[in-house]
């Protein structure tokens, strides 16, 4: 099966930098990338995804860039705010009929003041 | 609409005892799946239901079992309840189609503890 990493576990920036955070997955047959933001105590919620016919898709201050050959995705965020402290999860998943997501363990982001 | 709605919000449990925890969404979407959130471990997929009157294992689906009710409401049973099942439950559900894509819209989850 899909097997996500992710790296790094925990990232600390300061306000108005940018953040990185890298994937990589295992199974090449995987072709929509998801990224999910979890604030503490609230649910997952997708901020941006791409798909393998894609190598780059931005949203405001939010980039996604894949590498198919080397079979791994990164996420950017630009001018980093308080407001994007919070828990950053990576996902992959095939064409199947269910869209069966393996998650990446997740990246704690802390924006300082 | 309330999206993705699950029951009981927080739930203690004893080794042994059994629960369904309660899921629906009113989103009229297809696919509905069971996560289990644990630290340090992301999100991991229990059991999923590709449409209504089908349901598949995920990555750890040792312990539990599911119903597909019917399109809106898909539960999942702990038999005989583990302290290793001590996790934070998510439900959510999807709608796959060229013009919505496939975004999964998750409950608010469920805090289980198993003594």
């Amino acid at each position: 099966g899909e097997n996500v990493e992710q790296h790094p576990s925990t990232l600390s920036v300061q306000e108005g930098d940018s953040a990185v955070i890298k994937c990589t997955y295992s199974d090449s047959a995987s072709n929509y990338f998801p990224w999910y933001k979890q604030e503490l105590g609230k649910r997952p919620q997708l901020i941006i995804d791409i798909r393998s016919n894609v190598g780059e898709k931005k949203d405001q201050r939010i980039a996604v860039t894949l590498n198919k050959t080397a079979k791994h995705f990164s996420l950017h965020i630009t001018e980093t705010q308080p407001e994007d402290s919070a828990v950053y999860f990576c996902a992959a998943s095939d064409a199947g009929s269910a869209r069966q997501l393996t998650f990446g363990s997740g990246t704690q982001l802390t924006v300082l003041p | 609409n309330a999206g993705v709605t699950q029951t009981p919000k927080f739930q203690v449990l004893k080794t042994g005892q059994s629960m369904t925890l309660q899921c629906a969404q009113d989103m009229n979407h297809n696919s509905m799946y069971w996560y289990r959130q644990d630290p340090g471990m992301g999100l991991r997929l229990i059991y999923y239901s590709a449409s209504e009157g089908t349901t598949d294992k995920g990555e750890v689906p040792n312990g539990y079992n599911v119903s597909r009710l019917n399109k809106r409401e898909f539960s999942l049973r702990l038999e005989s309840a583990a302290p290793s099942q001590t996790s934070v439950y998510f439900c959510a559900s999807s709608f796959r189609s060229r013009s919505t894509g496939d975004e999964q819209f998750f409950g608010p989850g469920t805090r289980l503890t198993v003594l």
